[in-house]
């Protein structure tokens, strides 16, 4: 069965400290994996996501990921914490068989202190 | 701007009566889920439009909850007799069928009182 793992439910990072935001993931196929962000009361927000190529990908505000095969991971990366980067963060996969369905993990809290 | 578009953004309503929530998805974008979220959580998949074809609903969606798509462009998610288990923040995504990423609406906020 697919599955995501955000194993913190929260990450507390200086500013101008380097942050790393957990996810492994369980799949079948190909997975497509992919990181949101969400701000309190609103919407997620898409980050980046990693279909195939790169293992490195880079998104928005400055976030990358890294893909890791043989370790099932997606983690997220940021080379220099902000105090604006504190949110909940989501990574959810998709088998590439899968018509539509993304599964989503827990989400973790990243709190960033000045 | 031309993102995802819902509304309303809130709604508090008694518990039996009706609501319905609309979406407006970034213009030519096939797909359309609806997703609801509790605090905390992350979001469960409710249900998936192709164009007006309404092609897989969860478990989740009782009978008492119906989407549609008529026209293919926006839709409507309507809960009837409202309970307060369905008080949650409701999604609203959307994507090109060619596609790999879905971008979200701001949500719905419904508090079922």
């Amino acid at each position: 069965a697919q599955s995501v793992a955000q194993p913190e439910d929260q990450v507390n990072v200086a500013e101008g400290n380097p942050l790393t935001v957990k996810c492994t993931y369980s799949v079948s196929g190909n997975p497509y994996l992919f990181w949101y962000v969400q701000y309190p009361n609103r919407g997620l927000q898409f980050l980046l996501k990693y279909i195939t190529g790169d293992n490195l990908v880079k998104g928005s505000y400055g976030f990358e990921a890294e893909f890791n095969k043989s370790q099932t991971s997606f983690h997220l990366k940021k080379p220099s914490a902000l105090v604006s980067d504190s949110a909940l963060y989501f990574c959810a996969v998709r088998d590439e068989a899968s018509n539509y369905q993304l599964i989503w993990g827990a989400g973790t809290k990243l709190i960033i202190k000045p | 701007d031309t993102g995802v578009s819902q509304d309303p953004r809130h709604k508090i309503t008694k518990r039996g009566q009706n609501v319905t929530f609309r979406c407006d998805p970034i213009s030519e974008h096939n797909r359309l889920y609806w997703y609801r979220q509790t605090l905390g959580q992350g979001p469960e998949f409710l249900t998936y439009f192709q164009n007006e074809a309404q092609l897989e609903k969860s478990r989740l969606l009782s009978d008492r909850f119906s989407a549609e798509r008529p026209k293919g462009s926006f839709s409507t998610l309507e809960i009837q007799r409202t309970e307060q288990g369905d008080s949650a923040m409701y999604l609203c995504a959307s994507r090109l069928l060619s596609g790999n990423t879905i971008y979200f609406g701001e949500g719905s906020w419904l508090t079922v009182v």
